[in-house]
């Protein structure tokens, strides 16, 4: 099935540093959105961005909306230890079930 | 406010087998839509329900089903079980147009 192409895959960082992935698309999208998704849960919405070029934050997360409108990217800043975990990007088009087309994902890992 | 809730959290079926999951959207929503998610993938859409009715299909064979009831929740149902239909299965809940779909924590289905 289609699939957004999300980098990088994984990540390795240390508590306290940056985080920045990005998620790209061959197709427009009218709704960006970012979920993480814990093993054993199911996805949790982060941020929503409906208008290219919009910047959105969400605490210590903050999301763009690319202005071609076939890209985003999602950066949180001074990681902790609670935001380990999958990260998904999301693209929604406007026509009909406006059903999410999913990247493959981010896996976050924090050394304390 | 009540999230949405599946039902079972995991199950375990023979090829060949049919299955039934249930779903309970969030108070307010009125639409579902189901997606199917394999082991380190992102989740893929197989199909939405408004009003009771289909309103967009993924790419999914037709033994796979559902149903939306008056109250909103929703069944997905599969026939003729594949090895390869093993995977979690998440419920969204959603108001209709663009945003976020909110979703639940996913029935486990392992088919041997």
């Amino acid at each position: 099935g289609q699939q957004l192409n999300q980098s990088p895959q994984s990540m390795f960082i240390q508590e306290g540093e940056d985080v920045s992935m990005n998620c790209t698309s061959s197709s427009i999208f009218n709704t960006w959105l970012w979920y993480k998704q814990d093993p054993g849960e199911g996805p949790v919405l982060l941020i929503a961005l409906y208008k290219a070029g919009e910047l959105t934050s969400n605490g210590r997360l903050t999301a763009q909306f690319g202005i071609t409108r076939k890209d985003s990217f999602l950066n949180i800043s001074a990681s902790i230890p609670s935001d380990v975990g999958i990260y998904f990007c999301a693209g929604q088009g406007i026509q009909g079930a406006q059903k999410l087309v999913f990247g493959q994902g981010t896996r976050l890992t924090i050394n304390p | 406010e009540t999230g949405v809730t599946q039902s079972p959290t995991h199950l375990i079926k023979t090829r060949g087998q049919q299955v039934t999951l249930r779903c309970s959207s969030q108070s307010g929503h009125n639409t579902v839509s189901w997606y199917q998610q394999a082991l380190g993938q992102g989740p893929q859409f197989i199909f939405q329900y408004y009003r009771e009715e289909e309103n967009g299909r993924g790419n999914f064979p037709p033994r796979f089903s559902g149903l939306q009831f008056p109250n909103y929740s929703s069944e997905l149902n599969v026939n003729a079980l594949e090895l390869d239909d093993s995977a979690l299965y998440l419920c969204a809940s959603s108001l209709p147009g663009p945003g976020g779909q909110f979703f639940g924590p996913g029935t486990r289905l392992t088919v041997l």
